[in-house]
C-alpha cells in the first residue's frame, strides 16, 4: 500500500523559469493538501483540494502560484516565473475525508538559482 | 491572530533517558492536537494525536499531556533512543465536528531532539 507519493524530489530552476511539482495521494484518498516549509520552520498551509475542486486557496500567493487536482492524474502545484524567495520543500498530504488524519509525502525540493 | 509555538527550539538528551518537548497554543478554538516526527530529507510522520476533549493519550513509548486552561500541550517519550533524534512539531486543527477551515494544519516552529548514545 504505496504512500503519498511526490516528485521529483529535488528540482532547481533558474529565476522566471517555472515549476511543476507532482502529489500522488494514497489509494482511495480524495483529498489533497499542500504545504510549504521555509528552512527551521514549520509548515505553513498553502491548498486544499478534492478531485477537480479547489476548496480553500487562502494560503496559496495570489499570484504565479496555482493548483489542480484533476479527475485522472496527480495533484499539481504550479509556480510560473520563480523567485529566490520559492525556494523551499512543497509537502503533499492526503486524507481519505475532510477533517482526518493527513499522511504526507516526502515532499519536494526546490532550489531557485 | 492564530498560532501554535514552541518553547524550546532544541533539546540534547541522553540515551535511555525520558524526553519532554513542550508547545503553547493561542486558538482557543482548537479542537485535534497532532504531533509529527520529521527527520532530515523526510516528511512529517504522524506520532500521535490527542482531541480537545481528552487530557492525555498514550502510545508506544509516547504520551500526549494537553492542558486547556494555559493552551499547553507537550510530548513524553520514554526511554529516548537514537532513532527517536529529529525535529518534533506540534500542530493544530480547527474544529473537526464542525465546518469552518477544519481541514487546515497550523504547524509550530519545530523543536530538534538530539539522541546522545
Amino acid at each position: 500500500n504505496a504512500g503519498v507519493m511526490q516528485n521529483p524530489r529535488h528540482l532547481v530552476r533558474r529565476r522566471g523559469q517555472e515549476a511543476r511539482l507532482r502529489c500522488s495521494p494514497m489509494k482511495g484518498h480524495s483529498h489533497v493538501y499542500w504545504y510549504r516549509q521555509l528552512p527551521e520552520e514549520g509548515l505553513k498551509f498553502m491548498v486544499y483540494l478534492q478531485k477537480e475542486n479547489i476548496i480553500d486557496e487562502s494560503g496559496m500567493p495570489k499570484e504565479r502560484f496555482s493548483a489542480e487536482f484533476p479527475k485522472e492524474g496527480p495533484s499539481i502545484l504550479r509556480i510560473q516565473q520563480v523567485v529566490r524567495g520559492d525556494s523551499a520543500a512543497y509537502f503533499c498530504a492526503s486524507s481519505p475525508y475532510r477533517a482526518d488524519e493527513q499522511y504526507f509525502g516526502p515532499g519536494t525540493r526546490l532550489t531557485v538559482t | 491572530g492564530e498560532s501554535v509555538g514552541l518553547h524550546l527550539p532544541t533539546l540534547s538528551v541522553q540515551e535511555g533517558d525520558n524526553s519532554i518537548i513542550n508547545c503553547a497554543y493561542s486558538n482557543s478554538a482548537s479542537d485535534y492536537f497532532i504531533w509529527y516526527k520529521q527527520e532530515s530529507g523526510k516528511g512529517p510522520q504522524f506520532i500521535i494525536d490527542i482531541r480537545s476533549n481528552m487530557d492525555k493519550r498514550q502510545g508506544q513509548r509516547v504520551t500526549v499531556l494537553l492542558n486547556k486552561t494555559v493552551k499547553h500541550l507537550s510530548l513524553q517519550i520514554a526511554a529516548t533512543q537514537p532513532g527517536d533524534s529529529a525535529v518534533y512539531f506540534c500542530a493544530e486543527m480547527g474544529n473537526r465536528g464542525g465546518g469552518g477551515s477544519n481541514y487546515k494544519l497550523t504547524f509550530g516552529k519545530g523543536t530538534l531532539l538530539t539522541v546522545n548514545p
